[in-house]
């Protein structure tokens, strides 16, 4: 089945040691998300890929940088963790710019020691 | 921006009851309102919406129902069922604005058996 596949499951990394994240689809859609989500809270836009065109929302922090190298990867890198970015991160995607109907991946939990 | 507030924050319902919540957003723009299922540990998972140019849409034992004069809408599950168990979560989108999906913070459902 197609689908958004998000790997590793669980990820544990060191205060400020770099992570990075993965996602792939075989949806063939040309819009990209990455979420982060806490512990009983609504998922959080950290930014987006039109195709190849990336779109940063205004508050996620610097520490957060994003890659898509082709149509169907897209990588999360956190380059110092911090304790408050202990979270589950979730991968996105959808069709079109007009960002109906977006497909999640199960997404990666993040801890940070 | 759109802010959509959603409610209950958790709601406990006894198998075969029907269960409801509620969002109100803010920006009368908005014209695309979809729910989305979380699971314990998986990503959200669409399970219907509904466009502005529509009062009411059922699917199977979930229906949706807008409002637009009191921009709000409501999300209805009968004969609840164990596996409806989840975090529920209510979403606003702009299709001509910035395309970002705006999302209520969820609700909790328990169905006791």
């Amino acid at each position: 089945d197609a689908m958004v596949i998000q790997n590793p499951r669980y990820q544990v990394t060191q205060f400020g040691k770099p992570v990075t994240l993965s996602c792939s689809q075989t949806l063939n859609h040309n819009v990209m998300y990455w979420y982060q989500q806490k512990s009983s809270q609504a998922p959080k836009l950290l930014f987006h890929y039109y195709d190849k065109d990336f779109n940063n929302e205004a508050d996620t922090p610097d520490n957060f940088q994003s890659r898509r190298p082709n149509t169907s990867f897209c990588f999360l890198d956190i380059r110092s963790p911090g304790l408050g970015d202990a979270a589950m991160y979730l991968c996105a995607t959808s069709l079109g710019r007009t960002n109906e109907k977006l497909f999640f991946g199960s997404g990666t939990q993040l801890s940070v020691l | 921006g759109e802010n959509v507030e959603q409610h209950p924050s958790t709601l406990s319902v006894q198998e075969g009851d029907s269960a409801v919540i509620k969002c109100t957003y803010s920006d009368s723009a908005s014209n695309y309102f979809p729910w989305y299922k979380q699971e314990l540990g998986k990503g959200p998972q669409l399970i219907i919406d509904i466009r502005s140019n529509v009062g009411e849409k059922k699917d199977q034992r979930i229906a949706v129902t807008l409002n637009k004069t009191a921009k709000h809408f409501s999300l209805h599950i009968t004969e609840t069922q164990p596996e409806d168990s989840a975090v529920y979560f209510c979403a606003a989108l702009s299709l001509g604005g910035d395309y970002k999906l705006s999302f209520g913070a969820g609700t909790t459902v328990t169905v006791r058996a």
